[in-house]
């Protein structure tokens, strides 16, 4: 059974820095593209980044958002992903997503964890 | 950036009537269209796929359509389970972009 479990979120200061995980189990990780997500509180939701799988060499994006401040990478061999946020903003406040994209056609999140709640609030 | 706007934002509907949601985009996606469900305090399920292709254990009241710049969600003989917001994805081009939320209420 596939199984996305994320952690690390909670209350951080503006421009504060946090790192927030997600373990996969059910599947080989590196043989996906995984991606960050977030939603504001009652808000839809927003794409933050990803990285590539092992045959593209694990290649990152980043919303135009949190491009400079966040990082998105993974550890296959702990069959984790990781999101460290730095400078974090009031803005930054949401529930963070970890999704898997399909092994073959790289496009559609057939996955999603559960999200963990990060607030940026003083 | 591909901009999706999704039509309407809310809709409040019986059971076992047909509901229709749109996505419309700012320029042709071909068919790197997808549709999500997100039940209240849950987090998104798939539901369709390049437009119109079912995603595994989907229920098959659930349909998609279209291609280009507009597409369909279709929802026959809704039932009390599908009170959810639906999300249209494109993965057409950097950055991915959402639809901005249809919210649909069982009366």
């Amino acid at each position: 059974e596939v199984q996305l479990v994320e952690s690390g979120g909670g209350l951080v200061q503006p421009g504060g820095s946090l790192r927030l995980s997600c373990a996969a189990s059910g599947f080989t990780l590196s043989d996906h593209y995984m991606d960050w997500v977030r939603q504001a509180p009652g808000k839809g939701l927003e794409w933050v980044g990803r990285t590539g799988d092992k045959a593209t060499g694990y290649t990152t994006a980043y919303a135009a958002s949190v491009k400079g401040r966040f990082t998105i990478s993974r550890d296959d061999s702990k069959n984790s992903l990781y999101l460290q946020m730095n400078s974090l903003k009031t803005e930054d406040t949401a529930v963070y997503y970890c999704a898997r994209r399909n092994r073959v056609t790289t496009k559609e999140f057939d996955y999603w964890g559960q999200g963990t709640l990060v607030t940026v609030s003083s | 950036e591909i901009v999706l706007t999704q039509s309407p934002d809310f809709q409040s509907v019986t059971p076992k009537e047909k509901v229709t949601i749109t996505c419309r985009a700012s320029q042709s996606i071909g068919s790197q269209l997808h549709w999500y469900q997100q039940k209240p305090d849950q987090s998104p399920k798939l539901l369709i796929k390049y437009a119109s292709q079912s995603f595994s254990g989907v229920p098959s009241r659930f349909s998609g359509s279209g291609s280009g710049t507009d597409f369909t969600l279709t929802i026959n003989s809704l039932e009390a389970e599908d009170a959810a917001t639906y999300y249209c994805h494109q993965s057409s081009s950097l950055p991915i972009t959402f639809g901005q939320g249809t919210r649909l209420e069982i009366k």
